[in-house]
């Protein structure tokens, strides 16, 4: 069945760290997004992909980095995590709609 | 810049009322509207998607229509149930270049249907 997962689902992680949120879509998407939503607020777009080797950051500022290397996949990359990093990362894929993955709660302490 | 703003905030209903979610938006080029669900820890479910040249979509209990020259889309619920409870997001597209299309988000009506 052609879906878009990503892992983990949620991570505890200590400030400094560096981490890897993972996305995968098997849907044959040329078009990848992620987006960040702080608890009670609105989605923002901070990264988006056209397709293979095409990355462009969003409206909202980021440290967070991705890659696109395969079509399926769009890793998101923190160097090193802080508090401020706290948050819900939703990975998303287009087609005729955007479908979107069930999230990664990350809590940075 | 692109606002959306959804009215209201939240809403507690019994369970067996219709009811009808507000979603307004600042600048009319849009290219698509999408009605999500959310439910609490969970990713966004996609509901309906309108085109910017439809008026309205339905699907099952659902059905949603778009005044682009007003900036305006509405969801409508009939005979709600308490598993219609959750966040209800409703979202524009916005063209990125390329073929790609930005989704700006309002911040949802929180949706309680009581048994």
């Amino acid at each position: 069945e052609a879906d878009i997962y990503q892992t983990p689902r949620y991570l505890v992680i200590g400030t400094g760290k560096k981490i890897t949120l993972e996305c995968s879509q098997t849907m044959g998407h040329d078009k990848m997004y992620w987006y960040q939503q702080d608890p009670g607020m609105e989605l923002h777009l901070i990264h988006y992909s056209y397709g293979v080797n095409s990355t462009e950051k969003g409206d909202l500022s980021s440290e967070s980095t991705v890659s696109r290397i395969r079509t399926e996949h769009f890793p998101l990359t923190l160097e090193s995590a802080r508090p401020s990093h706290t948050s819900q990362y939703l990975c998303a894929s287009s087609g005729y709609e955007q479908y979107f993955g069930p999230g990664t709660r990350l809590t940075v302490t | 810049k692109q606002e959306v703003t959804q009215i209201p905030a939240a809403l507690s209903v019994p369970e067996g009322e219709n009811l009808v979610l507000n979603c307004s938006f600042t600048d009319s080029a849009i290219y698509n509207l999408q009605w999500f669900r959310q439910d609490p820890g969970k990713g966004l479910t996609s509901l309906l998607l309108i085109q910017s040249s439809q008026r309205e979509q339905t699907s099952g209990r659902l059905n949603a229509s778009l005044d682009k020259s007003s900036g305006r889309s509405t969801l409508y619920i009939a005979a709600s149930q308490p598993g219609d409870s959750a966040t209800y997001l409703c979202a524009v597209w916005v063209g990125l270049g390329a073929g790609s299309y930005q989704l700006t988000f309002g911040k949802g009506t929180k949706l309680s249907v009581i048994p």
